[in-house]
């Protein structure tokens, strides 16, 4: 199995540049996120999706958007790219049981974005 | 809010050493507990998930301990080998269902041979 996979994974924008960043899962996975890590600060939600349908804000969503059509693809959208939004974006799947119970993170290998 | 705290942010060891990556946490309410493994440029690589009920989870050289109580969790890594140098990232999941992991800023290893 693939697990999650991230493309592209290197990408170069300039400001007020458009662009998505796939991510998709083959491990049937109901819950997916967007982090974004940046040097020394740790890693950082910027939305995630609890199913296909539905998507919810993290703690950074300003400047994104995503969707969720199916349980597999999870792409994140930066519809005016800012030399703020410049760093490695990993997105990851889980499992999360009817009953509540959750199991382990499998992240994808991210991807590294500059805005210049 | 819960905030998870990892120190020290650098470690270098002599290869052989056993040593200890310690993860602390300002909630102890917490769901489950996750280690993972980032190389430079890379993804992260889950290591150890250890549920709030149980008190450690041990995978080949590597063993997770924690105490929700006083609100930390260690790593240990035996015998360590270079090929163990790395990020080491702490990450809480508050609860169960939607909540999202709250990560460290992790722990930089080096193994010097």
């Amino acid at each position: 199995n693939a697990g999650v996979t991230q493309t592209p994974k290197f990408r170069i924008l300039k400001i007020g540049q458009s662009m998505t960043l796939q991510c998709t899962q083959d491990m049937n996975h109901n819950y997916m996120y967007w982090y974004r890590q940046d040097p020394g600060m740790g890693l950082k939600l910027i939305y995630y999706s609890v199913g296909a349908g539905i998507t919810d804000k993290g703690e950074v969503p300003n400047g994104y958007n995503v969707s969720r059509s199916t349980t597999e693809d999870f792409p994140l959208r930066l519809e005016l790219a800012a030399p703020s939004q410049t760093s490695v974006y990993f997105c990851a799947s889980s499992y999360v049981a009817s009953g509540g119970k959750s199991y382990g993170y499998t992240f994808g290998s991210g991807t590294r974005l500059t805005v210049v | 809010k819960q905030e998870v705290t990892q120190i020290p942010a650098a470690l270098s060891v002599p290869e052989g050493e056993n040593l200890v990556l310690n993860c602390s946490f300002t909630d102890s309410a917490i769901y489950n507990l996750q280690w993972f493994r980032q190389d430079p440029g890379k993804g992260l690589t889950s290591l150890l998930l250890i549920q709030s009920s149980q008190r450690e989870q041990t995978s080949g050289r590597l063993n997770a301990s924690l105490d929700k109580s006083s609100g930390r969790s260690t790593l240990y890594i035996a015998a360590s080998q270079p090929g163990d140098s790395a990020t080491y990232l702490c990450a809480v999941k508050i609860s169960s269902g939607n909540t999202p992991l709250v990560f460290g800023k992790g722990t930089r290893l080096s193994v010097i041979a």
